[in-house]
């Protein structure tokens, strides 16, 4: 019930494609769903997030699609760039509480 | 400004030992959170302090762990009798705002464990 599921684990893209990540959730009281990237040696940093309310959320080259029935959401990556070479976290919470995490991303983007 | 720091950045100890991991969150940041981020469990979350109320000690892993917030700030993460599968990278957070927002967590750089 409070987990959220994600893939892939690992994931090469192209400089200039799109990556996509995928996660599931259960517990349909989660009203919050944030993105973090994060690089070897940092702790975790928001990327983007968004509520059930909306479908889709966009803030420069990444872009949050949410199905609320399908209890799924993703995190698009256009024109990927080797900067954007780390790991991504999809995670879960409500009102402001604990974030539930998925399991991670591992990006690498080839030049 | 200043962002949440931790201290140390790294610890080595030995099994049985205690440790104590420390975490300055971001001035004025009511919310507190820790997690741990280990290769075979991803990041976990071990206990959520908000204000003054009673903290969500639902994550600890065991009654080893426990964890303090002095004064509404600082907080500490006790590790007594430490084991090797405590060894991971605990991590802390801070939100400005009070339960029912939704404001970013900011984390910390963590604290990297390694139990011998």
């Amino acid at each position: 019930q409070q987990q959220v599921k994600q893939s892939p684990q690992s994931l090469i893209v192209q400089k200039g494609g799109i990556s996509i990540i995928n996660c599931a959730y259960e517990n349909t009281a989660f009203d919050y769903f944030p993105w973090y990237q994060q690089f070897p040696g940092k702790g975790p940093a928001l990327l983007i997030a968004i509520r059930p309310d909306v479908s889709e959320k966009k803030e420069g080259r990444f872009t949050i699609s949410f199905n609320k029935s399908a209890k799924q959401f993703s995190l698009h990556i256009m024109d990927s760039q080797p900067g954007d070479s780390a790991t991504y976290f999809c995670a879960a919470s409500t009102q402001g509480g604990k974030l539930i995490f998925g399991q991670g991303t591992e990006l690498s983007v080839k030049p | 400004g200043a962002g949440v720091s931790q201290s140390p950045s790294n610890k080595v100890t030995e099994k049985g030992k205690d440790v104590e991991l420390r975490c300055d969150p971001i001035s004025g940041h009511t919310a507190l959170y820790w997690y741990r981020q280990s290769l075979g469990q991803g990041l976990e979350f071990l206990i959520y302090f908000q204000g003054n109320s009673a903290p969500d000690k639902s994550g600890l892993p065991s009654d080893r762990f426990s964890a303090e917030r002095t004064g509404g700030s600082v907080s500490t993460l006790t590790i007594q009798r430490t084991q090797q599968e405590d060894s991971a990278v605990y991590l802390c957070a801070s939100r400005e705002g009070s339960g029912g927002t939704y404001n970013e967590q900011f984390f910390g750089p963590g604290t990297r464990l390694t139990v011998l």
